[in-house]
């Protein structure tokens, strides 16, 4: 089983839409789990970190279920500029690397 | 801050060829991996480092080598190249393996033809 596995889409949904993805993850000593955003040829960078509690950054809410192993992103009112792959990763486990998951793909259209 | 720099950008390489993928960063970082992105895909991880002078392999170490005998800077060395190793190629540091944020380089494109 893959360590982080999330759905790779593409997800198309139009502008203004709210849209959601989930990844799942193997290993529960897993400490630590982020989003980050990968534009088309260039390099991941940090979209935010999810907390326990979960966590709201404007139009973003990341949440975290240990129970079932999973985090989730939302996206409200989705904007063109959104569109990007989304990776979720997972740091602080046993294996004592960080694991990125292999992204899920949106695209917004007009 | 430079954060992390790759060097180079680009890269055109013959099979059979050798040569060295270069990634420093200055924020005192104690992990640095390199990763392979190949087109439509998502990142394999190549080889980690969790402090200098430790190393380990990740998903896809096989034609790859990797030191790290300072903590600011983790090369990766193509052994002798093939057109599978084609990719486009990102080194990434975080402070920690735990809780902080990975800050990536800008990416080596590399083509061996």
């Amino acid at each position: 089983r893959k360590e982080v596995e999330q759905d790779p889409g593409p997800f198309n949904v139009p502008e203004g839409a709210t849209v959601a993805f989930n990844c799942t993850y193997s290993n529960s000593a897993s400490q630590s789990f982020f989003w980050y955003r990968q534009d088309c040829r260039k390099e991941p960078k940090l979209l935010m970190s999810v907390y326990s509690s979960g966590n709201e950054d404007g139009r973003f809410t990341a949440q975290l279920n240990r129970a079932s192993q999973y985090i989730s992103l939302l996206i409200r009112d989705s904007k063109l500029s959104d569109s990007a792959t989304y990776l979720c990763v997972l740091g602080g486990s046993s294996a004592s690397k960080i694991i990125f998951g292999s992204g899920t793909r949106l695209s917004i259209r007009p | 801050n430079a954060g992390v720099t790759q060097t180079p950008k680009f890269q055109v390489l013959k099979t059979g060829q050798s040569m060295t993928l270069q990634c420093a960063q200055d924020m005192n970082h104690e992990y640095m991996s390199w990763y392979r992105q190949d087109p439509g895909m998502g990142l394999r991880l190549i080889h980690y480092s969790v402090g200098a002078g430790i190393t380990d392999q990740g998903e896809v170490p096989n034609g790859y080598n990797v030191s790290r005998s300072t903590t600011e800077d983790f090369p990766l060395r193509l052994l002798s190249a093939a057109p599978s190793q084609t990719s486009v190629y990102f080194c990434a540091s975080s402070y920690s393996v735990q809780g902080t944020e990975a800050f990536f380089g800008q990416g080596t494109r590399l083509t061996v033809v």
